[in-house]
C-alpha cells in the first residue's frame, strides 16, 4: 500500500534562517506532489505541485521554492524564512485520473 | 477566478440527526469534486469523491450531491456520530489539470 512521510512535524525557526522540508512517498510509480499550507484560521492554500521529476508549478509567489530530485521525493525550501511564512505544511500526493489526493500528517512551521 | 467557498465557519448538530455541509463554486472549470475531514494537527482525510457528469455519490454514512447549475456541492452525514466532529473541506479538482482547490473549511461539532 502506499504511504507518504512527512517531516519533520514541529519546526522553530527564526526570521531570516533557512528552511527545507521533505516529503516522500512509498509504494507508487510518478506520482503527483503537492505542498500546501494552511495558516492560522484558514483553509488549505496551494503552494506547489509536481506531476514529474523537475516539473513544478508555482501557485503562489513569495519566498518559497520547491524541488523534485526524485521521482517520490518532494521538497519545500526558503533561503530567507518571513514571520508570514508560519503554518501548517501539509504534502500530498496523487495518481493519475479521477483521484483524490492523500495527504501527510504535515508540519507546523513557527517562525519566531 | 477559480474559487472553493465555504461560507459557514461552523454548525452544530444533534447526534443522529442529519448533518449537511455545503460549498459554492464561482466557475465551471471544474470536472472532479472531493471532501476531506481533518483533526487538528493532521493532515486531511479524503472521504467520497464526485465526478462532474454525476449528481450523487454514496459510500455509507455519507452522501455528495452536485448541482451544476447551482454550482453548489454538498455533504451529508447520516446519522451523525460524536466522532464526526472535525474540521471538513471541499476541494474541487481545475478540468484539463492536477490543481485541487481548497474552501476554507466547515467545523462540525455533533453534540451527544
Amino acid at each position: 500500500s502506499q504511504t507518504i512521510h512527512q517531516w519533520p512535524a514541529t519546526l522553530v525557526q527564526p526570521v531570516g534562517s533557512p528552511l527545507s522540508l521533505e516529503c516522500t512517498v512509498e509504494g507508487t510509480s510518478n506520482p503527483n506532489l503537492y505542498w500546501y499550507r494552511q495558516a492560522a484560521g484558514r483553509g488549505l492554500q496551494l503552494l506547489f505541485y509536481s506531476v514529474g521529476i523537475g516539473q513544478i508549478s508555482s501557485e503562489v509567489p513569495q519566498n518559497l521554492s520547491a524541488s523534485r530530485p526524485q521521482d517520490r521525493q518532494f521538497i519545500l525550501s526558503s533561503k530567507k524564512l518571513l514571520l508570514s511564512d508560519s503554518g501548517f505544511y501539509l504534502c500530498a500526493w496523487s495518481v493519475l485520473g479521477s483521484s483524490p489526493l492523500h495527504f501527510g500528517n504535515g508540519t507546523r512551521l513557527t517562525v519566531t | 477566478d477559480q474559487q472553493v467557498k465555504q461560507n459557514s465557519p461552523s454548525l452544530s448538530v444533534q447526534e443522529g440527526r442529519i448533518s449537511i455541509l455545503n460549498c459554492d463554486y464561482t466557475n465551471s472549470m471544474f470536472d472532479y469534486f472531493l471532501w476531506y475531514k481533518k483533526y487538528p494537527a493532521e493532515g486531511p482525510t479524503f472521504l467520497i469523491s464526485i465526478s462532474s457528469i454525476k449528481d450523487k455519490n454514496e459510500d455509507g454514512r455519507f452522501t455528495v450531491f452536485l448541482n451544476k447549475s447551482a454550482k453548489h456541492l454538498s455533504l451529508h452525514i447520516v446519522p451523525s456520530q460524536p466522532g464526526d466532529s472535525a474540521v471538513y473541506f471541499c476541494a474541487a479538482r481545475v478540468s484539463g489539470t492536477y490543481k485541487y482547490i481548497f474552501g476554507t473549511g466547515t467545523r462540525l461539532k455533533v453534540l451527544a
